[in-house]
């Protein structure tokens, strides 16, 4: 089954720790996202990558980092440069980068701070 | 400040009546809209689009319809089941190529059986 895998599904931060969000697709997509979810608030886009080797940072992209070295993982850490870590973390993928290409979203990580 | 806007946090209907989600956009850029629904813990998936070279599309229970002079779109469903009880995000997209989607805040939607 193709999807999208992110893991962990819960994840706790101690003050002044890095930690990084999994995310694995085979869907054979480009494109890969990673966005954030809090309480009343739209989906607001961390970083992005189009391609192998290739990122861009997205509307709230301070206190994170990314790499995109294979198709199919883009991983994410959330540095202890970000002082309000606390959300729910969704990746997304889509094939192409026309208008009409949907974005598959994965289930989930819900980062807490301890 | 926001250039997509669901002003509804939340809307309680009853089991079979009509559901409606209103989704209001400020970019006149924007061309290509999406409508995802989502369970609490879990990613969102995907609904129902629209272009704007149309003003309505279908699927099922679920309908779009787009008003482009007023930078409006609706969801409908009809008729409304206790499993439609999520929280639906509307999406907006440029036309050009690599253009990312803007999402709104979202709207509650509980069926009451």
């Amino acid at each position: 089954d193709g999807g999208i895998t992110q893991s962990p599904k819960y994840l706790f931060r101690k003050e002044g720790q890095n930690v990084t969000l999994s995310c694995e697709q085979n869907l054979n997509h480009d494109a890969m996202y990673w966005y954030r979810q809090d309480p009343g608030q739209g989906l607001r886009l961390i970083y992005y990558s189009q391609i192998v080797n290739d990122f861009q940072k997205g509307d709230i992209a301070e206190g994170y980092s990314v790499s995109r070295e294979k198709k199919e993982s883009f991983p994410l850490t959330v540095t202890s440069a970000q002082k309000n870590p606390t959300a729910f973390y969704l990746c997304a993928s889509r094939k192409g980068q026309t208008p009409n290409e949907k974005l598959f979203f994965g289930s989930g990580t819900q980062l807490s701070v301890l | 400040d926001q250039q997509v806007k669901q002003n509804s946090p939340s809307l309680s209907v009853q089991e079979g009546r009509i559901s409606i989600l209103n989704c209001d956009y400020t970019n006149s850029m924007f061309d290509y809209f999406l409508w995802y629904k989502k369970y609490p813990a879990e990613g969102p998936t995907f609904l129902i689009s629209i272009s704007s070279i149309k003003d309505k599309n279908e699927d099922g229970r679920f309908t779009v319809f787009l008003n482009k002079s007023a930078k409006h779109l609706s969801l409908h469903i009809v008729p409304s089941q206790p499993g439609d009880s999520a929280v639906y995000f509307c999406a907006a997209s440029g036309r050009n190529y690599g253009q990312n989607f803007v999402f709104g805040p979202g709207t509650r939607l509980s069926v009451l059986p």
